[in-house]
């Protein structure tokens, strides 16, 4: 049971180059989501999905596009990379139940760390 | 709107010493609640929730509707304990699709 693997790990970019992290999920969750990590910013949320078919802007949606045309996977694409766009990126998914459920935790992938130049 | 607020950037203290970080929201429902960790070089991984008012690692976090508030303690940290912890909240509306808003982040930095 591999839980949520992105990538690739590191990334270098120019800017307006495009590129897409990868991440998949073997758990079977119908929820999945992006955020970028940024020193003092926390982790904000950029795209998110509840299943395949349906996706959702985050608070920081600009400059990134997401699909889900499966349960498994959730791609994150950057059309025109910026160096704004230099973060550390984390790909997370959870089973979607009643709230309090206790199903509301996520998984987490191990990162994608993102430099534009 | 969901907001979560951390207002220590980084927390020293001394191996022993009692340890709490911070942690308020701004929700107009009942939210759920939760402290995730994040130690060098591994993946972010939940440390507690609200609802199941267990002790993790030593860690407890009482959530104060009153205050708004979901504060972490330890009362003798551990140097194993040095990481960054994200205060977390969730609406509890599935067809929200229960989005999880994360504060700024706390580093924890244990001395020996």
């Amino acid at each position: 049971n591999a839980g949520v693997t992105q990538t690739p790990k590191f990334q270098v970019l120019k800017t307006g180059q495009s590129m897409t992290l990868q991440c998949a999920q073997d758990m079977n969750h119908e929820y999945m989501s992006w955020y970028r990590q940024d020193p003092g910013m926390g982790l904000r949320l950029i795209h998110y999905s509840v299943g395949a078919g349906i996706t959702d802007q985050g608070e920081v949606p600009n400059g990134y596009n997401v699909s889900r045309s499966t349960t498994e996977d959730f791609p994150l694409r950057l059309l025109s990379a910026a160096p704004s766009q230099t973060s550390v990126y984390f790909c997370a998914s959870r089973q979607t139940g009643q709230a309090f459920s206790g199903a509301n935790v996520l998984t987490f992938g191990a990162g994608s760390r993102l430099t534009v130049l | 709107a969901q907001r979560v607020t951390q207002p220590e950037k980084l927390l020293s203290v001394f191996k022993g010493a009692p340890v709490e970080l911070k942690c308020n929201y701004s929700y107009s429902g009942s939210p759920e609640l939760f402290w995730y960790v994040q130690y060098s070089r591994q993946r972010l991984q939940l440390l507690l929730r609200h609802i199941s008012r267990e002790s993790i690692k030593g860690f407890t976090a009482d959530l104060n509707k009153g205050e708004t508030s979901f504060h972490l303690k330890k009362p003798f940290a551990q140097e194993e304990d040095s990481a960054m912890y994200y205060c977390a909240l969730s609406a509890p509306i599935k067809a929200a699709g229960n989005k999880l808003t994360f504060g700024g982040g706390t580093r924890v930095l244990v001395k020996p």
